[in-house]
């Protein structure tokens, strides 16, 4: 596809459930980002992927936070036992290498509630 | 904390008048980026401004940097009701590769 594309656009699930959020970045792009936007918040950096480089992991908030970029494309999102806390919107953003001086492209995000 | 900061938080005006916005960070950096952001879902890449800039046009938005007092400011001029959406900033705090976001400031053009 043409732009970054994340699945689901909504995910309602009960508290304790584990969930998985995908993303697909724009083909080539070495760089990934994840962050998640609490309602009327700002951005929330969570983790991030360069290349075959370990990630950047210094925002994952608990260990029920996990990410993997397999074959340095796809990334899975990966929250267990969910709390409500975790409830918000997770935005997947890639760009060609990394770094504010190169813009980079968001998904549409994904609409998490947790109940 | 934030490294950069937006406001005023809420900004509402007419369709036509000017809207500026304003961004604070605290540390050092190498660029700095303004995005768009539609009903709450993904952002969209507006302008880049590095450093050693002043000042930078791209069609009606103009984006000022004063590294002295560490703050951008982006304007938007003649706005539309189309303009209505969170504008935020985003910055290379230290020389990270991690861009930083802050709060964002929510613009409403009325028509």
């Amino acid at each position: 596809g043409a732009g970054v594309s994340q699945s689901p656009s909504n995910k309602v699930t009960e508290k304790g459930k584990d969930v998985e959020l995908r993303c697909d970045p724009i083909s080539g792009h070495t760089a990934l980002y994840w962050y998640r936007q609490s309602l009327g918040q700002g951005l929330e950096f969570l983790i991030y992927f360069q290349g075959n480089s370990a990630p950047d992991k210094s925002g994952l908030p608990s260990d029920r936070f996990s990410a993997e970029r397999t074959g340095g494309s796809v990334s899975t999102l990966t929250i267990q036992r969910t709390q409500q806390e975790d409830s918000a919107v997770y935005l997947c953003a890639s760009s060609s290498i990394g770094g504010v001086n190169t813009e980079a492209f968001f998904g549409q995000g994904t609409r998490l509630t947790v109940v | 904390s934030q490294q950069g900061e937006e406001d005023p938080q809420a900004l509402s005006i007419q369709e036509g008048e000017n809207a500026t916005m304003n961004c604070s960070y605290k540390t050092s950096i190498n660029n700095l980026q303004w995005y768009r952001q539609n009903s709450g879902r993904g952002l969209v890449h507006l302008i880049l401004i590095r450093s050693n800039e002043r000042e930078k046009h791209s069609g009606r938005l103009r984006v000022t940097l004063d590294t002295s007092k560490k703050s951008s400011s982006l304007l938007i001029t003649a706005s539309r009701a189309a303009d209505t959406a969170s504008y935020f900033c985003a910055t290379d705090a230290g020389g990270s590769y991690i861009p930083t976001f802050g709060r964002g400031t929510s613009l409403i053009v009325h028509p």
